[in-house]
């Protein structure tokens, strides 16, 4: 089945060490995008890749980065992670931007310690 | 920004009975779509209503938009214990910006 995946599921790191989150998709969709959801909050959207064309949120921290190296694969960096950015970060995908449908992955779950 | 406000936070009904999620939104929309979260899972698309549609149907479930009033309601028909989880409603607004989603409800089907 086409799907999104996400990896690891949980990621446990340290005050200040970076950390990478993965995700990747067989749907071929052309737009990728990463949300920060809190406990009991909304998905946030961080940034989102439209083919190879990065699109930032404005007021998405610079601690946070990303990188797509090819259609199938997003990144997502947190350069020094602070107990703020303990939170599930959520991968979606779509096939067009603004209008469709996203798909989203079963998401990463990041404590910080 | 957040663009959609649910109504209620949290609701309680027991397993059969009808589950009614209002949505209200702030600014002129391209679409709206209603997405389902389980606990610590990610978010699964159920229904995506435009601007220029005013009823749609999947299943046991119907989505209404008034745009005159900037608001939509999902309804789920007959729920079932498997139906527990959070709601989502999300908006493309005019001017063609990523999804923003709400607050979200809490449902809970009581068997």
């Amino acid at each position: 089945d086409a799907m999104v995946i996400q990896n690891p599921r949980y990621q446990v790191t340290q005050f200040g060490k970076p950390v990478t989150l993965s995700c990747s998709q067989t749907l071929n969709h052309n737009v990728m995008y990463w949300y920060q959801q809190k406990s009991s909050q909304a998905p946030k959207l961080l940034f989102h890749y439209y083919d190879k064309d990065f699109n930032n949120e404005a007021d998405t921290p610079d601690n946070f980065q990303s990188r797509r190296p090819n259609t199938s694969f997003c990144f997502l960096d947190i350069r020094s992670p602070g107990l703020g950015d303990a939170a599930m970060y959520l991968c979606a995908t779509s096939s067009d931007r603004y209008q469709e449908t996203q798909y989203f992955g079963p998401g990463t779950r990041l404590l910080v310690l | 920004s957040q663009q959609g406000e649910e109504d209620p936070q949290a609701l309680s009904i027991q397993e059969g009975e009808n589950a009614t999620m209002n949505c209200s939104y702030k600014t002129s929309i391209n679409n709206l779509q209603w997405y389902r979260q389980n606990s610590g899972r990610g978010l699964v698309h159920l229904i995506l209503i435009r601007s220029n549609e005013r009823e749609k149907h999947s299943g046991r479930l119907r989505v209404t938009l008034d745009t005159s009033k900037k608001s939509s309601s999902l309804l789920i028909t007959a729920s079932r214990a498997a139906d527990t989880a959070s709601y989502f409603c999300a908006t493309v607004s005019r001017g063609n910006t990523p999804l923003v989603f709400g607050k979200g409800t809490r449902l809970s089907v009581i068997a």
